[in-house]
């Protein structure tokens, strides 16, 4: 079955710090990717996604590259703030719309000024 | 436009008492999906809905789960005999139509505790 599995937290930071949250997936066919993020006492939103290979979401200066050599869609961001403190998902769906979300654990990131 | 919207946001009860949740749906979103979160657990999915067709119950952890959703838009997860393992915050989330790409809307959740 399809699976994601994300680096485990939790991770802290410096303000500026670079990031990397590493996000691995098992799929049958070509499932979209899509990083989730859970800001405290708030629901989750979408952050980024990308629906085929090669393909790079972006948002708020985070980035993932959708690789389909390496079945990742690693998230990255050149210089987290404070405010980027949050819970971040990883998650698949399958292209043809049958599954609903597959999710990775979470991984809670903590950003110090 | 409104969200998702959920109710109740807490709810308390004790071991043995049936729960009804609620989750209203962004308008015109055909796909409604039920998850639950839970410490340690991350996210499961647990049942969704796509216009008329059979839900997929695949991810109800037991027969005391169930969801209905009425007139295409308004879904109720009901919990029967409650216990203490079942204590997670419910999501729901709902998106244009089951598809891939298409993004998911999730509600602000419910958190449910069983005392």
């Amino acid at each position: 079955g399809n699976s994601v599995t994300q680096m485990e937290g939790p991770v802290t930071l410096s303000e500026e710090a670079f990031l990397t949250i590493n996000c691995t997936y098992t799929a049958t066919g070509y499932p979209s990717l899509f990083w989730y993020v859970q800001y405290p006492g708030e629901g989750l939103q979408l952050l980024l996604k990308a629906t085929k290979a090669d393909d790079k979401g972006s948002n708020k200066g985070f980035e993932a590259t959708y690789r389909k050599e390496t079945t990742s869609f690693h998230l990255e961001k050149g210089s987290v703030q404070v405010s980027d403190s949050a819970v971040y998902f990883c998650a698949l769906s399958d292209y043809s719309g049958n599954t609903p979300l597959v999710f990775g654990k979470g991984t809670r990131l903590s950003v110090i000024a | 436009g409104a969200g998702v919207s959920q109710s109740p946001s807490n709810k308390v009860t004790e071991k043995g008492k049936d729960v009804e949740l609620r989750c209203d749906p962004i308008s015109g979103h055909t796909a409604l999906y039920w998850y639950r979160q839970s410490l340690g657990q991350g996210l499961e999915f647990l049942i969704y809905f796509q216009g008329n067709s059979a839900p997929d119950k695949s991810g109800l952890p037991s027969d005391r789960f169930s969801a209905e959703r009425t007139g295409g838009s308004v879904s109720t997860l009901t919990i029967q005999r409650t216990q203490q393992e079942d204590s997670a915050v419910y999501l729901c989330a709902s998106s244009l139509r089951l598809a891939g790409g298409q993004e998911q809307y999730f509600g602000p959740g419910t958190r449910l505790t069983v005392t």
